[in-house]
């Protein structure tokens, strides 16, 4: 079976500083990995993915990911906070095994950032 | 490329009143999706569709209705609107392994 599990439910950071939200997963298969990011009342960004090639995967406005399948995480970082960087982000897995078969995305239930001035 | 289209973007029914969320997807994505965010709650999956004419049971799909009469509109049917209805509901979909792709939301007040 397949679960996401974000281990932190509010973060806060100061501008400027780096930012860190965990991520760690189970999954039966290889799975696809990936991070969105929701800024208020918005709908949900894709903000990189991983898919099976390089294990470090950089996406937008200066986010980077580590796969680690050894540890089964997908830590989200950012070497620098900005405020616009607040909001809500969520780690999704994604099955495609079962995508002929079932449901294939499982949500984790999200990291509010905070950024303080 | 529209990419997936919600309509409305806000509604407010009264309780017992029934309406359709429209969901319409460009891409030619076999998976669609929908989706309803609750504060505190994260995203938590209604119902889905693997292709035209497969529909299946999310995760809360209980007082929700869907059918895929054709790969790009998938609709969502309340059938009998509850004040626990009240929610942000998001239509996604997806193809192979590509991300999902999000539409920009309903929000809806049942009262």
């Amino acid at each position: 079976a397949q679960s996401v599990t974000q281990l932190d439910s509010h973060v806060s950071v100061s501008e400027g500083t780096p930012v860190l939200l965990r991520c760690n997963y189970s999954s039966s298969y290889s799975p696809s990995l990936f991070w969105y990011v929701q800024h208020p009342n918005k709908g949900l960004q894709l903000l990189l993915k991983y898919t099976s090639a390089a294990t470090l995967v950089k996406g937008i406005n200066g986010f980077e990911a580590e796969f680690k399948k050894s540890e089964t995480s997908f830590h989200l970082t950012k070497p620098s906070a900005h405020m616009s960087d607040a909001a809500e982000y969520f780690c999704v897995v994604s099955d495609i095994s079962a995508r002929n078969t079932g449901n294939q995305f499982y949500f984790g239930t999200g990291t509010s950032l905070t950024v303080i001035p | 490329n529209a990419g997936v289209t919600q309509t409305p973007k806000f509604q407010v029914l009264k309780t017992g009143q029934s309406m359709t969320l429209q969901c319409a997807q460009d891409m030619n994505h076999e998976y669609m999706s929908w989706y309803r965010q609750d504060p505190g709650m994260g995203l938590r999956l209604i119902h889905y569709s693997v292709g035209a004419g497969i529909t299946d049971q999310g995760e809360v799909p209980n007082g929700y209705n869907v059918s895929r009469s054709t790969t790009e509109d998938f609709p969502l049917r309340l059938l009998s609107a509850a004040p626990s209805q009240t929610s942000v509901y998001f239509c996604a979909s997806s193809r192979g392994e590509s991300p999902l792709h999000f539409g920009n939301g309903t929000r809806l007040t049942v009262t």
